[in-house]
């Protein structure tokens, strides 16, 4: 079945410094990829759509210039946290969708980010 | 916009059936999911099934859908401590070309041995 990688699974930075996290789709080629971010005992939350080859989609209340997303290939996708700060801590989780096959949303292990 | 309601907890004995429901509210034609999450792991999904069936069956796990009252229930046989985890109910609408996953809260499953 489709797989999606997602990299680093777990990364300490110090407040001020940037992080990118990966998320490739391995077996499969995906034109749309979506990034969750998941606070502790919450559901995910929709933070931004990667479009391959134009400007992701963000949603409502997700700063653009402080999470970067970069859909340069169909089958990879990142995201930077810049600047990051300590209320940006939390488990990201990136999706894609093998649309040639159909079926369900394929995600990533998860990226686990503590900002100190 | 699209709304997935789910409970929080659930907790059942070891070779018990489980029964975690959930509801959603739109209207059109749509996939629901069910997405399984292990402590600080990301989702694997469990199965779907499209808004114009009743039931799908896999292994152990029966999901049923009533259309009329927009509910879905996610039926786990003889439940092992390695069910221990949380659920998650999503839906997908057809219609439009963004098609935006719309999750519930988690159920969290846990397995009494």
């Amino acid at each position: 079945g489709a797989v999606v990688s997602q990299h680093p699974s777990w990364v300490i930075c110090k407040s001020g410094t940037s992080v990118k996290i990966e998320c490739r789709s391995l077996d499969f080629q995906a034109t749309t990829m979506f990034w969750y971010r998941q606070f502790p005992k919450q559901s995910l939350m929709l933070m931004a759509t990667s479009n391959e080859g134009s400007k992701a989609t963000y949603e409502q209340g997700v700063e653009k210039d402080k999470f970067l997303i970069n859909h340069a290939s169909l089958t990879l996708s990142t995201l930077t946290v810049t600047s990051a700060h300590p209320e940006d801590s939390s488990f990201y989780i990136c999706s894609a969708r093998d649309s040639a096959t159909g079926g369900g949303y394929t995600f990533g292990s998860g990226t686990r980010l503590t900002v100190v | 916009g699209e709304d997935v309601e789910q409970s929080l907890f659930l907790s059942v004995r070891e070779g018990d059936s489980s029964v975690i429901n959930c509801t959603y509210t739109d209207s059109s034609s749509t996939y629901l999911y069910w997405y399984k999450q292990e402590p600080g792991a990301g989702l694997q999904l469990l199965t779907y099934i499209f808004s114009n069936m009743d039931m799908k069956q896999d292994q152990r796990l029966t999901v049923l859908l009533n259309k009329k009252d927009k509910h879905l229930s996610l039926r786990i046989a003889d439940t092992q401590t390695g069910d221990s985890a949380i659920y998650f109910c999503a839906e997908i609408p057809t219609a439009g070309g963004y098609q935006k996953v719309t999750f519930g809260i988690g159920t969290k499953l846990q397995v009494i041995p």
